[in-house]
């Protein structure tokens, strides 16, 4: 099993820009969830998934979009990059609530 | 919502020496209590976790208490060695059952 990937690992964006972050799991797992980790500010919640079809918001949602047309699959949307979406982006499967969350190895964004 | 405090946000430590790191949360709702490490570079993995029906819980050398009265949660780590070295993570479940709400972070450095 390859876990949770993540692609890229590294990515630089114009203000302005949009691109998409790629989550994937192998593990049949129907909840999902991308974080942003921020020095000092620890993991917050971006969106999350409890199965194919359904998303909603967590703590941090604007100037992000998600959907799940899958089980494996929870891309990750900026629409329009603004510095402050600099940061590192982690997806996660399996839990939240009472079972282990899998995170993947991340991906750091820089917005000019 | 949910609130999770973390302390300390530092913490060096012999090699051999115990280190304790302490979390309160806010939501009485909340009834699964994760604790992850995070090494450089990679994403945070699950070390522990504590169910609100159980009191104490150990593995090897880590271990974790829960006060659900006082609304408390410790990590405890015995004979630290420097493979210890990382930043954790506790976390607490929201009332929904549908996210976890992360503490900013413990950075633990063990020096030989």
């Amino acid at each position: 099993n390859a876990g949770v990937t993540q692609t890229p690992k590294f990515q630089v964006l114009k203000t302005g820009q949009s691109m998409t972050l790629q989550c994937a799991q192998d593990m049949n797992h129907e909840y999902m969830s991308w974080y942003r980790q921020d020095p000092g500010m620890g993991l917050r919640l971006i969106h999350y998934s409890v199965g194919a079809g359904i998303t909603d918001q967590g703590e941090v949602p604007n100037g992000y979009n998600v959907s799940r047309s899958t089980t494996e699959d929870f891309p990750l949307r900026l629409l329009s990059a603004a510095p402050s979406q600099t940061s590192v982006y982690f997806c996660a499967s399996g839990g939240p609530g009472y079972n282990e969350q899998f995170f993947g190895p991340g991906t750091r964004l820089t917005v000019l | 919502g949910e609130n999770v405090e973390q302390h300390p946000s530092t913490l060096s430590v012999q090699e051999g020496d115990s280190a304790v790191i302490k979390c309160t949360y806010s939501d009485s709702a909340s009834n699964y209590f994760p604790w992850y490490k995070q090494e450089l570079g990679k994403g945070p993995q699950l070390i522990i976790d504590i169910r609100s029906n159980v009191g104490e819980k150990k593995d090897q050398r880590i271990a974790v208490t829960l006060n659900k009265t006082a609304k408390h949660f410790s990590l405890h780590i015995t004979e630290t060695q420097p493979e210890d070295s990382a930043v954790y993570f506790c976390a607490a479940s929201n009332q929904a059952g549908t996210a976890l709400i992360f503490g900013k972070g413990t950075t633990l450095s063990v020096s030989s």
